[in-house]
């Protein structure tokens, strides 16, 4: 079973609506939790880095959220725009993982015009 | 500017082929990581290096083999490609902070016929 599961697998939305991707884990304890964003047939790109220790961090229209308690992260993505369209995966690095991430199966985000 | 680049992008080669994929960095991180992805599903890591001549096998089993001779250069060879190689192979490489700041390269597509 992975221990990263992430939420819904994949959801369209109009341009310029909002939306919120969800990351369950059972990974401990763990360093840091990252969202990537990943363009078909690239690799992937870090949007955020959180400690367990962090809340929340922005990055533009990006905005994760995390609850180290509940072992919880979520991404909202404002004002969504048609480059948003990709999938979005959810990484966690164990604190004794040497450097090693889980990752996430991503929800796949197609905004539409 | 500092990157890391994969070569080829994309790879068609029949059965009982030898291939070796190409993943150079230029930010001098000594943690270098190939990871390998079917659509839709999760990365998972299949060889990682900690620096020179040091190289170990991934969570995922995999018949490649890797090299680290020199730190900016870490490539993936299969010695008889078969179709069940067919994937899309992902290299990265990270600095070994605390944060373990991650860069991936865009990846190869392999699909073997």
């Amino acid at each position: 079973k992975n221990q990263v599961e992430q939420s819904p697998q994949s959801l369209i939305i109009l341009e310029g609506k909002n939306c919120t991707l969800q990351c369950n884990y059972t990974v401990s304890p763990f360093s840091n939790l990252r969202w990537y964003k990943q363009d078909t047939g690239r690799g992937p790109v870090s949007l955020t880095i959180m400690t367990f220790s962090e809340n929340t961090k922005s990055n533009g229209r990006y905005t994760a959220t995390l609850d180290a308690d509940t072992k919880q992260s979520s991404l909202h993505i404002t004002a969504s725009q048609l480059s948003d369209s990709a999938s979005y995966i959810c990484v966690v690095l164990a604190t004794d993982s040497w450097g090693k991430l889980q990752f996430g199966a991503g929800t796949q985000v197609v905004v539409t015009p | 500017e500092a990157d890391i680049y994969q070569t080829p992008r994309y790879l068609v080669i029949g059965t009982g082929k030898k291939i070796t994929l190409e993943c150079s960095q230029t930010m001098g991180h000594d943690k270098m990581y190939w990871y390998q992805q079917d659509p839709g599903m999760e990365l998972h890591l299949i060889h990682y290096s900690y620096g020179v001549n040091s190289t170990e096998k991934g969570d995922l089993s995999s018949e490649s083999t890797v090299s680290r001779i020199r730190t900016e250069h870490f490539p993936l060879t299969l010695e008889s490609a078969r179709p069940s190689h067919t994937s899309q192979y992902l290299c990265a490489s990270s600095d070994g902070g605390l944060n373990y700041g991650y860069t991936f390269g865009s990846g190869t597509r392999l699909t073997v016929v």
